[in-house]
């Protein structure tokens, strides 16, 4: 396993378009998370699964975001009638959340950019 | 509520001591992390302290945690050029991570 994927690494996007991302987690791992990251700031939470259940959404996450975690493996993030504003990286980490510990890994993160 | 507070920039020599600093706010928070973030990368794990701890040593890396004052702060030996880049604090607080806003550290050579 080489740790959390996401692709695609880079969306360039027109307002008003759809896009969807997607996170591919570290295989025994059972919770998913998604943060929004802009430039200066530290990574804001959006949502996180524990296997397929969305345990929690944020207050960030509005109606047009939407996330899925169907088998409680990989997950996607889709963002409709995007807006400039939605211009941030999108990181996806996994954590095994047990009494071992909880350490909760990230992906390279998606980049998006809508013009 | 939650909220993680750092300082924004540290500025060392290489060789020297660095330390960066966090306040948290979650009392109930069971772990708090180091997070490491370059250039145009995703943010990789450096270590992580387990709330009933004090401190926890990794190599060049030593976390001490003082629960009372809920404080964290990350201690970085003989500082390389090679760890600059922002830290980022976070801590385990309902189930999701909660980050600070990141340190910019500088290492002069």
């Amino acid at each position: 396993d080489t740790g959390v994927s996401q692709n695609p690494r880079h969306k360039i996007t027109k307002r008003g378009q759809n896009v969807t991302f997607r996170c591919d987690p570290i295989s025994e791992h059972n919770r998913l998370y998604w943060y929004r990251q802009t430039l200066g700031q530290g990574p804001e939470f959006l949502t996180y699964f524990q296997n397929e259940a969305q345990l929690e959404k944020s207050r960030l996450l509005s109606d047009r975001f939407s996330a899925e975690r169907p088998k409680g493996s990989f997950s996607t993030l889709e963002i409709q009638r995007t807006e400039q504003g939605d211009s941030a990286m999108y990181l996806c980490a996994s954590s095994t959340w047990d009494q071992r510990g909880d350490e909760a890994f990230f992906g390279q993160g998606t980049r998006l950019t809508v013009v | 509520g939650e909220d993680v507070e750092q300082s924004l920039f540290l500025s060392v020599r290489e060789g020297d001591s660095s330390v960066i600093n966090c306040t948290y706010t979650d009392s109930s928070s069971t772990y708090l992390y180091w997070y490491k973030q370059e250039p145009g990368a995703g943010l990789q794990l450096l270590t992580y302290i387990f709330s009933n701890m004090d401190m926890k040593q990794d190599q060049r890396l030593t976390v001490l945690l003082n629960k009372k004052d809920k404080h964290l702060s990350l201690r970085i030996a003989d500082t390389q050029t090679g760890d600059s880049a922002i830290y980022f604090c976070a801590e385990m607080s309902g189930g999701k991570l909660i980050f600070g806003q990141g340190t910019t550290l500088q290492v002069k050579p």
